[in-house]
């Protein structure tokens, strides 16, 4: 079975400060890593996604996610955010080799930009 | 490509009556899931679907919910009755295995309130 744990339940952030919001997740087997953003009153839209090689991986609207398997992380970053930034963000796992892709989520991150 | 469609968006019922929520999967995915979102209890999943086949319903709260899948573009999750507590935002799913990841992709969901 497969937890995931975002550390931060709200980060207050000024408009183009850089932000960075932590997810850890545990598993007994190998997963796919993913990053959703709900944006106010609407549905679930992918942001990143780490299926293997290079740790780093960028995704929409400048941000980037490092997964670090020795810590079992998966922080998500941006170096400037914007007040358009504002939303829910969701961490999430996935079996890499069964289930079709069933999504364990984290309890999610309201990130606020204020200008 | 069309996405995930669901329907209807918003939905308001007094209790007792019955909720039918309807997705439409992406063409050619043969995975589909039914996520549940509320305040307390974030995202979580209800049922999932492969080729048509329920696999996994240990997430439906209790035996008012049952969802169906008669053929490959088509799925309902019915609450019958519904009651208060039910009030949340439902979303459908879809994934291809293998593909992507097994990246899934979502409806923009059925945002329900039951009076």
């Amino acid at each position: 079975a497969q937890s995931v744990t975002q550390l931060d339940s709200q980060v207050p952030v000024f408009e183009e400060a850089p932000v960075e919001l932590r997810c850890n997740y545990s598993s007994s087997v190998s997963v796919y890593l993913f990053w959703y953003v709900q944006y106010p009153n609407q549905g679930l839209q992918l942001l990143l996604k780490y299926l293997s090689g290079s740790t780093l991986v960028k995704g929409i609207n400048g941000f980037e996610a490092e997964f670090n398997k020795s810590q079992t992380s998966f922080h998500l970053r941006k170096p400037s955010v914007h007040i358009s930034d504002t939303a829910e963000y969701f961490c999430a796992v996935s079996e890499r080799y069964n289930q079709g892709g069933k999504l364990i989520f984290g309890q999610g991150t309201e990130l606020s930009v204020k200008p | 490509d069309a996405g995930v469609i669901q329907s209807p968006r918003h939905e308001v019922t007094e209790m007792g009556q019955e909720v039918t929520l309807r997705c439409k999967p992406i063409s050619g995915h043969d995975y589909l899931f039914w996520y549940r979102q509320t305040m307390m209890r974030g995202l979580e999943l209800l049922i999932y679907f492969n080729n048509n086949v329920p696999i996994d319903d240990s997430g439906m709260p209790e035996d008012r919910f049952s969802a169906k899948m008669p053929n490959a573009s088509f799925s309902t999750l019915k609450i019958q009755p519904s009651e208060p507590r039910d009030s949340a935002v439902y979303f459908c799913a879809s994934s291809l295995l293998r593909r992507e990841g097994n990246t899934i992709y979502f409806g923009e969901g059925s945002w329900l309130t039951v009076v």
